[in-house]
Parts: C-alpha cells; structure tokens; sequence
C-alpha cells in the first residue's frame, strides 16, 4: 500500500497570499497517478487536479499541481476567501488500492 | 446537472446491516464505473469499493472483503452496497461517487449518508 503524508498539517495564511500544500509518497507513484481534493465543512470533497497537474472541469487557475515520482505539490497563487478548507491528495497508480493523505487544513490567520 | 443521491443510512448495531443507494442522474450512469468510499469523523477518505459499467467486475478494500458487495441497477440508474457484519469502525460517512478524469478519481462524489455502528 502507498501511504501518502500530508504537510503542514495545518497552514495559517491570509488572502491574497500563496499557499504551498505537500504530499509524499511511500514509494514512487507511477504515471503521476496523483490527485488533489478540496473538502469544505459539511461537504463532499471535490476534485481539483488529477495526473498530478492537471486541472479539473471549472477549476480556477489560481490551484496548480506539480511534482512527480514521490514527491507532489498543490500551490494557490492568491488565496481566495472561499479557498480555506481542508486539502487531500490520493494517489491511483496501485488501483484497485487507492489511498489518500490525511489532509492539510488551510485556516484564515 | 450530474448529480449524486445517497441513501440508507443509519443507526445500525455492531453485527447487523445495511443497504445504501445512490440515485445518479445527469449522466449516462450506464457507461460509468462507480465507487463507495467512506470517510470517519474527523478523518481522511478511505475508498471502498468499485464495480465496472456493467456490473460484471468489482474490487473491495480488504478491510470490507467478505461483509460488504457493490451493485448496480443500470436500469434504475442505482448503485447500491450492501454492507453486513458491520463493526463500530465501519462508523463513516458513506459518499458513492463517479470515477473520474485520469482513470483513478473521484468525480463528482454524492453529499454522503452517515452509517453509525453501535449498541
């Protein structure tokens, strides 16, 4: 199984700054088989990036993917009031086994 | 507008079971595979289990192998999972969500329905 480690667990920022989320891997994912979610209180989490860049369907352009092999970044260019939430990666290169972080939580400072 | 629907939910005794439904619409459910995952309080999503288009495969998380089974109704745009033996760390929110872009994601996921194991 590919354990994926969220950090920090925790990032205090305020709007308009740039947030920088990280995810390792246990093990090199292969294919950049990476995805990144956001969840907000009360909801289901919503795709972002998958393939470790690449963003989803009505995504803004501000959430940009990049890494590869074990080592993956999200970064917010201007953090947006609606942006603070809590962010997972999953990995899907051992499918069926798919596994995910256990999340950073992006808090207004 | 694709949208997901889970039902079923519930307070549920360790050792008994349940059924959860996903109504799906917006799409064409029938050429889509689909999943369960769950997520416990204060948790990150676990995946559960997955079911090809036309029901004829399917994949478990070894921690539900033998207690729960994924299944569809293409005609009733359904998915369903069954789930028995349940356990108090079966307790989660259940989300049955669309497979996404890039063959292993999630999307869109169902606004969830809570499954509480206990006596």
């Amino acid at each position: 199984e590919i354990v994926l480690t969220q950090s920090p667990g925790t990032l205090s920022l305020s709007p308009g700054e740039r947030a920088t989320l990280s995810c390792r891997a246990s093990q090199s994912v292969s294919n950049n088989y990476l995805a990144w979610y956001q969840q907000k209180p009360g909801q289901a989490p919503r795709l972002l990036i998958y393939g470790a860049s690449s963003r989803a369907t009505g995504i803004p352009d501000r959430f940009s993917g990049s890494g590869s092999g074990t080592d993956f970044t999200l970064t917010i260019s201007r953090l947006e009031p609606e942006d603070f939430a809590v962010y997972y990666c999953q990995q899907y290169d051992s499918s069926p086994l798919y596994t995910f972080g256990q999340g950073t939580k992006l808090e207004i400072k | 507008e694709v949208q997901l629907v889970e039902s079923g939910g519930g307070l549920v005794q360790p050792g008994g079971s349940l059924r959860l439904s996903c109504a799906a619409s917006g799409f064409t459910f029938s050429s889509n595979w689909m999943h369960w995952v769950r997520q416990a309080p204060g948790k990150g999503p676990v995946w559960v289990s997955r079911i090809n288009s036309d029901g004829s495969s399917t994949s478990y998380a070894d921690s539900v192998k033998g207690r729960f089974t994924i299944s569809r109704d293409n005609a009733k745009n359904t998915l369903y999972l069954q789930m028995n033996s349940l356990r108090a760390e079966d307790t989660a929110v259940y989300y049955c969500a669309r497979k996404g872009p890039g063959t292993g994601t999630f999307d869109p996921w169902g606004q969830g329905t809570l499954v509480t194991v206990s006596s």
